[in-house]
């Protein structure tokens, strides 16, 4: 059983549509990580949280919003998003600088 | 610019044998190395992982060696189980940069034949 939890596991969303991803550890980790997967590519780095404030930003479009409401949740809200944002979203957690990540299952989002 | 590569798309295994992935890299500043598996429709999941200043580390059936002089490492599976097929990801960090920059290469798909 993965320790980090990513829900909805697959969304399909139109074009002006607005949703959010959501994340959940338990693990005590508090930095944690949105990345960006395509079919084929390695994950991609989006956004970083550490001690609950945004670290890093990957100069992501402002249609991807991240959230971190406390050390164990971060969100990714989501407006306007174009076909070529369809991905798998990857969440995942650490200890503020180890190396290892600990990743969640993922979101499939598909863009119509 | 790749800075991690992971040249062999695919790998195919007899069960039993040892299976070895290859992943090279450019930036020498990478002073961490990590191994991810990944199985379809899941994250990818920690493997092993390597420091700069040793050149192996062995976790049961899985061994990772380093060769900073040829910017190489390389992961070992021994005995290969057919649990085993999956995508494998090396990734590498920074020093410094602590656990934000992990750059990963595109993958090995492993398949271990029963």
């Amino acid at each position: 059983d993965t320790e980090v939890t990513q829900t909805p596991k697959h969304l399909v969303m139109g074009m002006t549509n607005k949703k959010s991803l959501k994340c959940e550890q338990h693990m005590g980790h508090r930095a944690m990580y949105w990345y960006k997967q395509k079919a084929k590519k390695p994950p991609e780095l989006m956004f970083v949280y550490s001690y609950e404030k945004l670290s890093i930003n990957e100069s992501v479009p402002s249609r991807f919003s991240p959230e971190c409401p406390n050390s164990s949740l971060l969100n990714l809200h989501l407006h306007a998003l174009q076909p070529e944002d369809s991905a798998l979203y990857l969440c995942a957690s650490s200890q503020p600088g180890w190396r290892e990540l600990f990743f969640g299952e993922g979101s499939r989002l598909t863009v119509l | 610019d790749q800075q991690v590569k992971q040249n062999s798309p695919s790998l195919s295994v007899q069960e039993g044998r040892i299976s070895i992935l290859n992943c090279d890299y450019t930036n020498s500043m990478f002073d961490y190395f990590l191994w991810y598996k990944k199985y379809p429709a899941e994250g990818p999941t920690f493997l092993i992982s390597i420091s700069s200043i040793k050149d192996k580390n062995e976790d049961g059936r899985f061994t990772v060696f380093l060769n900073k002089s040829a910017k190489h490492l390389s992961l070992h599976i021994v005995p290969s189980q057919p649990g085993d097929s999956a995508v494998y990801f090396c990734a590498a960090s920074e020093a410094g940069a602590g656990s934000y920059q992990l750059t990963f290469g595109k993958g090995t798909k492993l398949s271990v034949i029963p």
